[in-house]
């Protein structure tokens, strides 16, 4: 059965600081998606990664693709306020596969 | 706003009773696709439909149940409900159910169902 796991699940950061949100799955897949959540709220799609080596990035957000490590990253750079939420990243084999989640906490 | 409409909003009900939620997908697509998200389980994918079609089934009990109408809208029924079901209940949406296309599957989430059991 795919896999999908996300690590951290919980990350504290300071406002202005970097941090990589990593996303690793089980099964082969060039289709690799992150959403954002806010507290109760729906989950809004935040980056479309659809080969090996694609990189998107939107403001302080960055994801990139490793189809060959199954592996994928949202890096946040100088964080701030706002970004706090929960990220999913979700792998597509045909239906969608949401990972746990990242909730992320950026404090001032 | 994602174009999908889920209805009702927040629903309490007791243990044993049936609830159904609906769901509207944006216009256009044809795959809908149920998720329940609870504070101990994450997000778990139920099922999706593609064109009146079952086309993949996960974490869904035999309790629940769906179907896609010839309108595309689709139904999750929730039947000999316990206090465990209580959960938020995703509807989403999306163009296609297959992997044909080079431009990806986003799936667009509806605000969800609050189902609250007691």
């Amino acid at each position: 059965e795919l896999k999908v796991e996300q690590n951290p699940l919980f990350l504290s950061m300071q406002e202005g600081k970097n941090y990589t949100i990593y996303c690793n799955y089980s099964t082969t897949s060039d289709r690799l998606y992150w959403y954002r959540q806010d507290p109760g709220k729906s989950l809004e799609s935040l980056f479309v990664l659809l080969s090996n080596g694609a990189v998107k990035q939107e403001g302080r957000l960055m994801a990139s693709l490793d189809t060959k490590a199954r592996l994928s990253t949202l890096h946040i750079t100088a964080a701030v306020h706002d970004l706090s939420a929960t990220y999913f990243c979700a792998v597509d084999t045909g239906d969608m596969r949401f990972g746990a989640g990242t909730r992320l906490t950026v404090k001032p | 706003d994602s174009g999908v409409t889920q209805t009702p909003k927040h629903l309490i009900t007791a243990t044993g009773q049936r609830v159904t939620l609906r769901c509207s997908p944006r216009s256009g697509d044809l795959s809908v696709y149920w998720y329940q998200q609870s504070l101990d389980q994450g997000l778990q994918f139920l099922i999706q439909y593609y064109n009146g079609e079952e086309r993949a089934k996960g974490n869904i009990l035999e309790r629940f149940s769906a179907q896609q109408f010839p309108d595309l809208h689709s139904e999750l029924n929730l039947s000999s409900l316990e206090l465990g079901d209580s959960a938020l209940y995703f509807c989403a949406s999306s163009v296609r159910g297959h992997r044909e296309t080079d431009s990806g599957n986003t799936i667009y989430f509806g605000e969800g169902s609050w189902l609250t059991v007691v």
